[in-house]
């Protein structure tokens, strides 16, 4: 079966200090991979999505940047970190190609920058 | 661009009750898809039913069914028999259409208390 994982699960990060967050996907090959962010008691704003290996789509224009650098890893950076950048931060996936639709979420990261 | 509105922010429910979450929804699109996720305390999104546009019949996951009126671009979730497990967060979700790039939008969510 298939399993998605976020780490950290927390973080706390001081204005203008870098960001990586890791999220990885086991159990399937070529995933379509997904960053989501939510801001407290608000739904979920799509960040970025990738469809291979290097492929990186930007939905929002913002202090934050995204990488692929294998089928199963997505990673979510930053070089200077805003205040506005807290929230909860989402990783998901979904079949690649024509497969299917449903998006499957990890556990988050809670990320508070101070 | 798509729209999810719920309009609704909080609810309660007594257990074993039956209740219903209301969203409504904005596109020109004739082919997508759309969602109920379920948000526990935990923070972890899960899937709890999805409903084809191209299919008038209304989905089903065993206490949980949808009232979809595609012409009223309504897509209600119903809950029946209540648990305590069902307290959460839910939100409704369109998806212009299956694929890559196809992003899922989401409304502001509701909170769902069941109380015992």
């Amino acid at each position: 079966s298939q399993t998605i994982h976020q780490w950290p699960a927390t973080l706390v990060q001081p204005v203008g200090s870098p960001l990586s967050l890791e999220c990885t996907v086991e159990g399937t090959s070529n995933p379509n991979l997904y960053w989501y962010r939510q801001a407290a008691g608000r739904g979920l704003q799509l960040l970025f999505y990738s469809v291979g290996i290097g492929q990186i789509s930007s939905e929002v224009p913002q202090n934050l940047s995204a990488s692929r650098p294998q089928d199963r890893q997505f990673i979510l950076s930053s070089k200077k970190l805003l205040l506005s950048d807290s929230g909860f931060y989402l990783c998901a996936w979904s079949v690649g190609l024509a497969g299917g639709s449903e998006q499957y979420f990890g556990p988050g990261t809670r990320l508070t920058v101070t | 661009a798509q729209t999810v509105t719920q309009s609704q922010p909080e609810m309660s429910v007594q257990e074993a009750e039956t209740v219903t979450l209301s969203c409504t929804y904005d596109t020109s699109e004739n082919n997508y898809y759309l969602f109920w996720y379920k948000q526990p305390p935990s923070r972890q999104m899960i899937l709890v039913i999805r409903q084809e546009a191209y299919k008038q019949q209304n989905a089903t996951e065993n206490r949980f069914s949808v009232n979809f009126q595609k012409a009223a671009k309504s897509f209600s979730l119903k809950i029946s028999d209540s648990q305590l497990g069902d307290t959460a967060m839910y939100f409704c979700a369109f998806m212009k259409r299956p694929g890559a790039n196809s992003k899922l939008t989401f409304g502001k969510g509701i909170t769902l208390s069941v109380r015992p």
